[in-house]
């Protein structure tokens, strides 16, 4: 399974944007990226997944560096709510998806 | 509420004792996950079902653990003869089979807390 490495915590402001970092080095051509996050108590939910574009959806962005060997996750402004776990995953068509201990974002009033 | 349900929430039993969880997947999805996820760790995945078939098994599903989904809806994982190691939150996922529409998108319900005294 590819890896994927990410800081193990993060601090924001809130109403600040949010840039969590994930380096894939060993990313192969058909592994797409896959963000999810997990809220206290709760079971991870889906966040976005990209292949080589940059990609928007409701919730982030999701920007993927020209090479694919590493990408960030993007919350244009965030709240309280969005404390969570964050993890990144590639995942190739089909497989399971393999999750790391991600990153702990803390969102300060 | 059309989301993935668990149940028990929690579940607290004597080392030695059997247990066994339940999980309702959303209607229309045909694949099942069970993941299991230590404190400070992300989801480690246990098995999967498509439809009533099990596809999958990962090496951490000892001879002790067992899943079935016996007609293709809700699933049932079962731990006999627990242990300490045990402890851990047991996670149900379902999804729409690959190659469907949104089939990248995992559901995932809240999950069974198991502590083995």
């Amino acid at each position: 399974d590819a890896k994927t490495t990410q800081p193990n915590s993060m601090e924001s402001n809130e109403e600040e944007p949010v840039h969590l970092p994930c380096n894939h080095s060993t990313i192969s051509g058909t592994d797409y990226i896959h963000w999810y996050r997990q809220l206290p108590s709760q079971g991870p939910e889906y966040v976005i997944h990209g292949l080589t574009s940059n990609v928007n959806n409701r919730m982030a962005s999701l920007a993927i560096a020209e090479d694919r060997k590493s990408s960030t996750l993007i919350l244009h402004r965030a709240t309280l709510r969005d404390a969570a776990v964050y993890y990144c995953i590639l995942r190739n068509y089909g497989q399971n998806f393999v999750f790391g201990p991600g990153t702990r974002l803390s969102v300060l009033p | 509420d059309t989301g993935v349900s668990q149940n028990p929430r929690h579940k607290i039993t004597k080392r030695g004792q059997n247990v066994t969880f339940r999980c309702d997947p959303i209607s229309e999805h045909n694949r099942l996950y069970w993941y299991r996820q230590t404190l400070g760790q992300g989801p480690e995945f246990l098995t999967y079902f498509q439809n009533e078939a099990q596809l999958e098994k990962s090496r951490l599903l000892s001879d002790r653990f067992s899943a079935e989904r016996p007609k293709g809806s809700f699933s049932t994982l079962e731990i006999q003869r627990t242990e300490q190691g045990d402890s851990a939150m047991y996670l149900c996922a379902s999804s729409f089979p690959i190659g469907q529409a949104y089939s990248y998108e995992q559901y995932f319900g809240p999950g069974t807390r198991l502590t083995v005294t």
